[in-house]
């Protein structure tokens, strides 16, 4: 148990679907991270908040939408994505800001297709 | 822009041997991090050793050692005695100081054999 929970571990969507991922940290952190790893890219940095306000958007398209209702939970919000967004998605927490300070936890990820 | 270059997309190691995973960064600033972090299949990332940019002295980790060689830019990984457990991805990362983002590169997948 890491103490990052993601669901679902995986995901398969159309382009014109709606879906929701969700990160779950039971560590008491107030930092959470959205990070993208595809197959052809190395791993990058989407979103970054802390005490459920979003502090870096890395030039993320808006068709991917955070939500940070509290400091334990973050969603990514998916509309009309297009298949080179199939990657695995990785949520993270930090007791603060990582600035370099902090260790990252990382959830096991979300496995995501758009077909 | 800061970049983190791992020029071996795979390696492999018998058990109970020692394996080098090599990592090189470009970046003008002088203060920063680096990190080795581990992938195992269940694709949780797993930090395994932090190195500051100011200290000389190479960070190690049990088993895990780090060679830095911050003129050459250099930052590689050193497994002793390795277990099959420890195969896995195996990510180079470098955060500049005050900012949040680690910038990975592509990755090194260790095989350890039997």
């Amino acid at each position: 148990e890491t103490g990052v929970t993601q669901t679902p571990r995986h995901l398969v969507m159309g382009m014109t679907n709606k879906k929701s991922l969700k990160c779950e940290q039971h560590l008491g952190h107030n930092a959470m991270y959205w990070y993208k790893q595809s197959a052809k890219k190395p791993l990058e940095l989407m979103f970054v908040y802390n005490f459920k306000e979003q502090t870096e958007n890395n030039s993320v398209p808006s068709r991917f939408s955070p939500e940070c209702p509290n400091s334990s939970h973050l969603f990514l919000h998916l509309h009309t994505l297009q298949p080179e967004d199939s990657a695995l998605y990785l949520c993270a927490s930090s007791q603060d800001l990582n600035r370099a300070r902090e260790k990252l936890f990382f959830g096991s990820g979300t496995q995501l297709s758009v077909l | 822009a800061q970049t983190v270059t791992q020029s071996q997309p795979e390696m492999s190691v018998q058990e109970a041997e020692t394996v080098t995973l090599s990592c090189t960064y470009d970046t003008s600033e002088s203060d920063y991090y680096l990190f080795w972090y581990k992938q195992p299949p269940s694709r949780q990332m797993i930090l395994v050793i932090r190195q500051e940019a100011y200290k000389q002295q190479n960070a190690t980790e049990n088993r895990f050692s780090v060679n830095f060689q911050k003129a050459a830019k250099s930052f590689s990984l050193k497994i002793s005695d390795s277990q099959l457990g420890d195969a896995a991805m195996y990510f180079c990362a470098y955060q500049q100081g005050g900012s949040e983002k680690l910038v990975f590169g592509k990755g090194t997948k260790l095989t350890v054999n039997p």
